[in-house]
């Protein structure tokens, strides 16, 4: 299995603040994707990084990924109550073996 | 359509009942995932679709479940016998060849009573 694992598991911040994120997994991957998830329901596909990249960013996304230390972070700047969400790693070596972390669920308090 | 769609959106069931999901990929896309979301856990992955190729079963956790997916395109997972604990959402996702974005449908709130 290469499930992520989401730290921390809970995050609550004031609007206009930045949220960091972590994802830790154990074996070797081609790519981590990050999703976010509202309501319980679907998941909705944030950034995908491969293992040759280091950071990524799009919009208020920056994502870095460290294979030495098998290690992704997921950072949101200046946060607004809408980015109120479950957020998730998924890691896989090929893509029938991705697996998902219990998420990080943020709350942004405007 | 534009997305990937599941039906239906909620299904309340006894205990002992079978029930049928279906999932209806993006068009064109090859790989199709069916996972299970319990009430605040992460994903759990149950099967994997990808074109003519024999699914990856590996995830489902019993022999109740069971998916089919027909010409390549829609997908139905049936759970037999239901149980209080099959109780989730479940979710579908679909993608393009090769390690690659995976969209996701609305899922569907399985309620076992």
């Amino acid at each position: 299995s290469q499930q992520g694992e989401e730290d921390p598991q809970a995050l609550s911040i004031q609007e206009g603040e930045n949220a960091t994120m972590n994802c830790s997994y154990k074996t070797s991957i081609n790519n981590l994707q990050w999703y976010r998830q509202n309501s319980g329901r679907g998941l909705v596909h944030l950034i995908l990084i491969r293992s040759n990249e280091r950071e990524k960013h799009s919009g208020r996304l920056r994502v870095t990924l460290d294979t030495s230390k098998k290690s992704s972070s997921l950072l949101i700047t200046a946060s607004r109550a809408a980015d109120t969400a479950s957020y998730f790693c998924a890691t896989g070596q090929y893509n029938n073996d991705m697996r998902f972390g219990a998420g990080t669920r943020l709350t942004v308090k405007p | 359509g534009a997305g990937v769609s599941q039906s239906p959106s909620n299904k309340v069931t006894e205990k002992g009942k079978d029930v049928e999901l279906r999932c209806d990929p993006i068009s064109g896309h090859t790989a199709l995932y069916w996972y299970r979301q319990s009430l605040g856990q992460g994903l759990e992955f149950l099967i994997y679709f990808q074109g003519n190729s024999a699914p990856d079963k590996s995830g489902l956790p019993s022999d109740r479940f069971s998916a089919e997916r027909t010409g390549g395109s829609v997908s139905t997972l049936t759970i037999q016998r239901t149980q209080q604990e099959d109780s989730a959402v479940y979710l579908c996702a679909s993608s393009g060849q090769g390690p690659d974005t995976q969209y996701f449908g609305p899922g569907t709130r399985l309620t076992v009573l």
